[in-house]
């Protein structure tokens, strides 16, 4: 299996421009979380879908933010219009669930994130 | 007070050394608890699990959850330059596709 896939893996853009960050999930895998990472913040979940449906989107910080997931195979993290304090690594990861099993089944995986630069 | 605290380090040790990592948490309703290693510029991977209170082991890691005290630690056993990374703490309140809560992570350097 290929892995979670993210494009870019490296984007650098200035601010006030819209940024499009991509995630294809493992085959199979019906939960898809979106994390941004940062030295100061460390690892926070910003949204996730479970059957491509949104469940918590709590950890959005604010409208500027937005995700889809049209299909079971393919996720979109969007922010319009970005700005450098969004400056960050971004990650996808999905897993497969199995409601009512106390199992590994549910181990999250991640992809290799990407490198986002606002400046 | 964060949900999850934990010492980010860094942490430098010989080849060899027992390392104990830890992890404090405030909300008693989790259930999950994790520990993902991760490499420099490489996503998260999960590298221990263990449900509610008690020891796992897996070859030269053992991570351990004390419910009462809100607190887990990971211990790595002989270590190696090849466990240098940020260790993360995870939990969750239930599996099954919901939401981790991360630590900061804890930065381990193995020299050799």
């Amino acid at each position: 299996d290929a892995g979670v896939i993210q494009s870019p893996r490296h984007e650098v853009t200035e601010m006030g421009q819209e940024v499009t960050l991509r995630c294809k999930p493992i085959s199979g895998h019906n939960s898809l979380f979106w994390y941004r990472q940062t030295m100061m913040r460390g690892l926070e979940l910003l949204i996730y879908f479970n059957n491509n449906v949104p469940i918590d989107d709590s950890g959005m910080p604010e409208d500027r933010f937005s995700a889809k997931m049209p299909n079971a195979s393919f996720s979109t993290l969007k922010i319009q219009p970005s700005e450098p304090r969004d400056s960050a690594v971004y990650f996808c990861a999905s897993s497969s669930t199995l409601a009512g099993e106390s199992s590994l089944s549910d181990t999250q995986y991640f992809g290799p994130g990407t490198r986002l630069t606002v400046l | 007070q964060k949900e999850v605290e934990q010492d980010p380090g860094p942490l430098s040790v010989p080849e060899g050394a027992i390392v104990s990592l830890n992890c404090t948490y405030s909300n008693s309703a989790f259930q999950y608890f994790m520990w993902y290693r991760q490499y420099s510029r490489k996503g998260p991977e999960l590298l221990m699990y263990t449900y509610s209170s008690g020891n796992k082991e897996d070859g030269r890691f053992t991570a351990q959850v004390d419910k009462s005290s809100k607190y887990i630690s990971l211990f790595i056993r002989d270590s190696q330059p090849s466990d240098s990374a940020t260790y993360l703490c995870a939990m969750s309140l239930a599996q099954a596709g919901t939401a981790l809560i991360f630590g900061k992570g804890t930065t381990l350097s193995v020299s050799s």
